[in-house]
């Protein structure tokens, strides 16, 4: 039971490169979120998904895309980076009212 | 609006020292709070919640809260800090359609 992972855990992009980062768990929970960590500004909610299917917007959205891809897999992409994308991106899956975290992935967009 | 806030931006404590951090919220009603505690370089762990009830509760690592609706705080203790708890600590509530806000976070140095 690994819980949620995420791919890649460290990526460096040039100012209008486009990726995608992966997200996936094995804890069966309908919803997952998508997040970035900032210094100074705790976690702000990117994208979130409350069951397969579905996705809507948080509170920092723009600039970003998703997909949940099936139940477990939730996928964030960023189609031209910029580099106010630098940040540490954070998947959760939510049971009921708790939250589970990955371990990020650490962006640097030069 | 609704939202978290952590007054303290870092906290530098003693070996064997209590620790006390606090989060205070601004909501309507009484949101589900959380306190979460992330070590450098890793994803976020959860210590403790609270939805209802009793207003101290207990967590993993020797940590506990207790709500106050008064003050509209959930403040986090240990009565005896290891070099282990240095760490950045946030504080989150969670609103009716299960969307988590976080406090900017307090980080935790422990000085021998």
């Amino acid at each position: 039971n690994a819980g949620v992972t995420q791919t890649p855990k460290f990526q460096v992009l040039k100012t209008g490169q486009s990726m995608t980062l992966q997200c996936a768990q094995d804890m069966n929970h309908n919803s997952m979120y998508w997040y970035r960590q900032d210094p100074g500004m705790g976690l702000r909610l990117i994208y979130y998904s409350a069951s397969e299917g579905t996705t809507d917007k948080g509170e920092v959205p723009n600039g970003y895309n998703v997909s949940r891809l099936n139940k477990r897999e939730f996928s964030l992409r960023l189609e031209s980076a910029a580099p106010s994308q630098t940040s540490v991106y954070f998947c959760a899956s939510r049971e009921l009212a708790s939250q589970y975290f990955g371990p990020g992935t650490r962006l640097l967009v030069l | 609006a609704q939202s978290v806030t952590q007054p303290d931006i870092h906290i530098t404590v003693s070996e064997g020292a209590s620790l006390e951090l606090r989060c205070n919220y601004s909501y309507g009603a009484t949101p589900y709070l959380f306190w979460y505690v992330q070590s450098p370089g890793q994803g976020l762990q959860l210590l403790l919640k609270y939805f209802s009830g009793d207003t101290l509760v207990q967590g993993i690592k020797g940590f506990e809260a207790e709500f106050k609706r008064s003050q509209s705080s959930f403040n986090l203790r240990k009565p005896s800090v290891h070099w282990s708890d240095a760490a950045e600590y946030f504080c989150a509530a969670r609103s009716n359609d299960y969307k988590l806000s976080f406090g900017a976070g307090t980080t935790v140095t422990v000085r021998a």
